[in-house]
């Protein structure tokens, strides 16, 4: 079955430069979350979409953007990026709106140097 | 390759009775074991994680989870459930050893109802 799907797997980038991040959901899932896990600490929540509409703000920082295409992929734009946004960034999907099942990505590792 | 299991889709417990949601694993290394909690609109919450030492963990909420090695389980219970319990609780767990890639792996999900 069609799993979540988050590109690239590998990220390199250097502060102050700019990086995005692609999720595709499961085909017909219309919500999209995003997570960031940083080294040794547990996944916060970032922001998430349904049907193309921010639908819940987490603590993303003012640097980062995303939105929510018209085919329900879902970008993560982080800009000015500094040392302490090396983290493993989730995307996860879930069909019907928030409180439905989440299925998750396996993360985007990031690193800035 | 690392898989988390919970084997319910759906628990169903009256108010004040005990609840537990039961989480599985596979690993090849050294598991930190966590559980979530989503509540409708919102994103996963942190309830509580086994790092080392005492198989018991108590967390958020007055819930609590046992590591069992031997079974491979981190099962989540609460004495007494309340109805505001009621939500999507996903167990995770991650390898310290595997420092890139899927690290953190979480389970499909139980949808917890307590019943007034």
């Amino acid at each position: 079955a069609a799993g979540v799907i988050q590109s690239p797997r590998h990220l390199i980038k250097e502060k102050r430069e700019t990086a995005t991040l692609k999720c595709y959901p499961i085909p017909r899932h219309d919500t999209v979350y995003w997570y960031q896990q940083g080294p040794g600490q547990d996944p916060q929540f970032l922001i998430s979409f349904y049907e193309k509409m921010q639908s819940d703000k987490g603590s993303i920082p003012d640097r980062f953007s995303a939105q929510q295409f018209s085919d329900y992929h879902s970008e993560l734009n982080m800009s000015s990026l500094e040392l302490g946004d090396s983290a493993l960034y989730f995307c996860a999907s879930s069909r019907g709106g928030a409180g439905e099942k989440l299925f998750f990505g396996s993360g985007t590792q990031l690193s800035v140097l | 390759a690392q898989s988390v299991a919970q084997p319910e889709d759906q628990v169903n417990v009256a108010e004040g009775n005990p609840l537990t949601v039961k989480c599985t694993y596979s690993v090849s290394g050294n598991p930190y074991l966590f559980w979530y909690v989503q509540y409708p609109n919102r994103g996963l919450q942190f309830l509580l994680k086994y790092i080392t030492g005492d198989n018991l963990v108590k967390g958020s909420y007055g819930f609590e989870a046992e590591f069992n090695k031997s079974q491979t389980s981190f099962h989540l219970k609460k004495p007494s459930a309340l109805v505001s319990d009621s939500a999507l609780y996903f167990c995770a767990v991650r390898v310290v050893e595997d420092n890139y890639g899927q690290n953190f792996v979480f389970g499909p999900g139980t949808r917890l109802s307590v019943l007034p």
